[in-house]
């Protein structure tokens, strides 16, 4: 059971451009979500992450909206650069679960220079 | 300073050898785990320790043994390797698994069963 669902698959974008991911989510007891980076043979990192409480959160370059009607939430990476091609995974989790997170099957993003 | 370590990197066995993948952390984190990505790069958390107690149990074959002989280790026993248990496995720590903290992520190790 896939309870976070992530898209697109791949991305390709152009440097200075926008990349968008997009994740939706089933169970509405989620209340934490961030977005790990990933670069070839590293481990996951975490980029920002926000709480429900709150409809958008920006860090820099990086921002995630958050839609809690729609049960959906994205990753908006303004003027992209080379340096951010890496697998983008979304997930979730709910403090009752203590740390168990739920991720997304992850975007394979491209910026091309 | 490394913060999460996984030994070894790359683990090449044949099917049914028994291996074991090293995770160390010193970031002082009560919270260890491990997940398996496999080879669409989806990532499931398989396991859970919170000062050396099981926490978090996935649906796993019980060939798969962790063990966690202080707070700042957590080794992964494989028991009869299988073909389908190549993939890469990531080793993580948080500071305590009642919040919703970060998750740091070891470098993983890379299993390949011929």
């Amino acid at each position: 059971q896939q309870q976070v669902k992530q898209s697109p698959q791949s991305l390709i974008v152009q440097k200075g451009g926008i990349s968008i991911i997009n994740c939706a989510y089933e169970n509405t007891a989620f209340d934490y979500f961030p977005w790990y980076q990933q670069f070839p043979g590293k481990g996951p990192a975490l980029l920002i992450a926000i709480r429900p409480d709150v409809s958008e959160k920006k860090e820099g370059r990086f921002t995630i909206s958050f839609n809690k009607s729609a049960k959906q939430f994205s990753l908006h990476i303004m003027d992209s650069q080379p340096g951010d091609s890496a697998t983008y995974f979304c997930a979730a989790s709910q403090e009752t679960s203590g740390s168990r997170l739920t991720f997304g099957e992850g975007t394979q993003l491209t910026v091309n220079p | 300073d490394t913060a999460v370590s996984q030994t070894p990197k790359y683990l090449v066995t044949q099917m049914g050898n028994d291996k074991s993948i090293k995770c160390e952390q010193n970031l002082g984190h009560d919270t260890m785990y491990w997940y398996k990505q496999d080879s669409k790069k989806f990532l499931k958390i398989m396991f859970s320790y919170n000062n050396k107690e099981l926490i978090i149990n996935e649906t796993v074959p019980n060939r798969f043994s962790p063990k966690s002989p202080d707070k700042a280790h957590l080794n992964l026993h494989i028991n009869s390797l299988e073909l389908g248990d190549s993939a890469v496995y990531f080793c993580a720590s948080s500071p305590w698994s009642a919040g919703q903290d970060t998750q740091y992520f070891g470098p993983g190790t890379r299993l390949t069963v011929l």
